[in-house]
C-alpha cells in the first residue's frame, strides 16, 4: 500500500523568509502524482500545487515551488518570501495514475508565520 | 458555482444515536470523496462515488457506515449507533474524474460524540 510520510509535525518560518516542508512517499508505481494542500486554521483545504511524476521538471506556482527527486521518492515544498496568511497545516497527498485509488495523504505540516 | 457545500457543520450527538452528513458536490463533477479527519492527523479516506456509483466501499470504517449519492448528485454518509471513538471531522470532496485531477472539499461536518 502507498503511504505518505511527513516527518515534520510542525514548522515555523519568519515573515519574508523561505521555509520548506518535507514529504517522502512509498511505492511501486512509475506513474502517478503528487498533490501539497493547504489546511488554513477552521478552514477548507485548498490545491496548493501539483506535479505528475512523468515530468522532471519541478512544478512552480508563484511563490510555492516543490523539489520533486522521483528516485529518492522525495517531494518538498518550498514557500519564499513567507506570508502571515502562509499560517495552516499542509498536507503531502499521492495517487496513482491507474486505477480508481484514492488521494492518500500524509499526517501534515502545521506551520507558523511568524511577525 | 459556490464549491462543495457540507451540512451540518457541527453536529454533536449522544452515544448510540445515528446522524446523517449531507454533501451537495460541484455541479459538474462525477466523483465524490468521503474522508475523515482527526485532531492531528491527515484525511483517511472512507468511499468515493463515481456518478452514483460506488466505485469504493472496503475502506468504511465498520457497517455502522453507509454512504448514498441517489441519482449521481449530492451525497449522504450515515453513522449508525455512533460511539466516542466516531467524533472527527468528516470531509466531503469532489472531483471531475481521477489522476492528476483536483479535489475540491468542503468545510467539512465536525461530529462529536458524547
Amino acid at each position: 500500500a502507498q503511504t505518505v510520510t511527513q516527518s515534520q509535525p510542525e514548522m515555523s518560518v519568519q515573515e519574508a523568509e523561505t521555509v520548506t516542508l518535507s514529504c517522502t512517499y512509498d511505492t511501486s508505481e512509475s506513474d502517478y502524482y503528487l498533490f501539497w494542500y493547504k489546511q488554513p486554521p477552521s478552514r477548507q483545504m485548498i490545491l496548493v500545487i501539483r506535479q505528475e511524476a512523468y515530468k522532471q521538471q519541478n512544478a512552480t506556482e508563484n511563490r510555492f515551488s516543490v523539489n520533486f527527486q522521483k528516485a529518492a521518492k522525495s517531494f518538498s515544498l518550498k514557500i519564499s518570501d513567507s506570508q502571515l496568511g502562509d499560517a495552516a497545516m499542509y498536507f503531502c497527498a499521492y495517487r496513482r495514475a491507474s486505477g480508481n485509488t484514492p488521494l492518500v495523504f500524509g499526517k501534515g505540516t502545521r506551520l507558523s508565520v511568524i511577525a | 458555482d459556490t464549491g462543495v457545500s457540507q451540512d451540518p457543520r457541527h453536529k454533536i450527538t449522544k452515544r448510540g444515536q445515528n446522524v446523517t452528513f449531507r454533501c451537495d458536490p460541484i455541479s459538474e463533477h462525477n466523483r465524490l470523496y468521503w474522508y475523515r479527519q482527526t485532531l492531528g492527523q491527515g484525511p483517511e479516506f472512507l468511499t468515493y462515488f463515481q456518478n452514483e456509483a460506488q466505485l469504493e466501499k472496503s475502506r468504511l470504517l465498520s457497517d455502522r457506515f453507509s454512504a448514498e449519492r441517489p441519482k449521481g448528485s449530492f451525497s449522504t454518509l450515515e453513522i449508525q449507533r455512533t460511539e466516542q471513538g466516531d467524533s472527527a471531522m468528516y470531509l466531503c470532496a469532489s472531483s471531475f474524474g481521477s489522476g492528476a485531477n483536483v479535489l475540491t472539499f468542503g468545510a467539512g461536518s465536525r461530529l462529536t460524540v458524547l
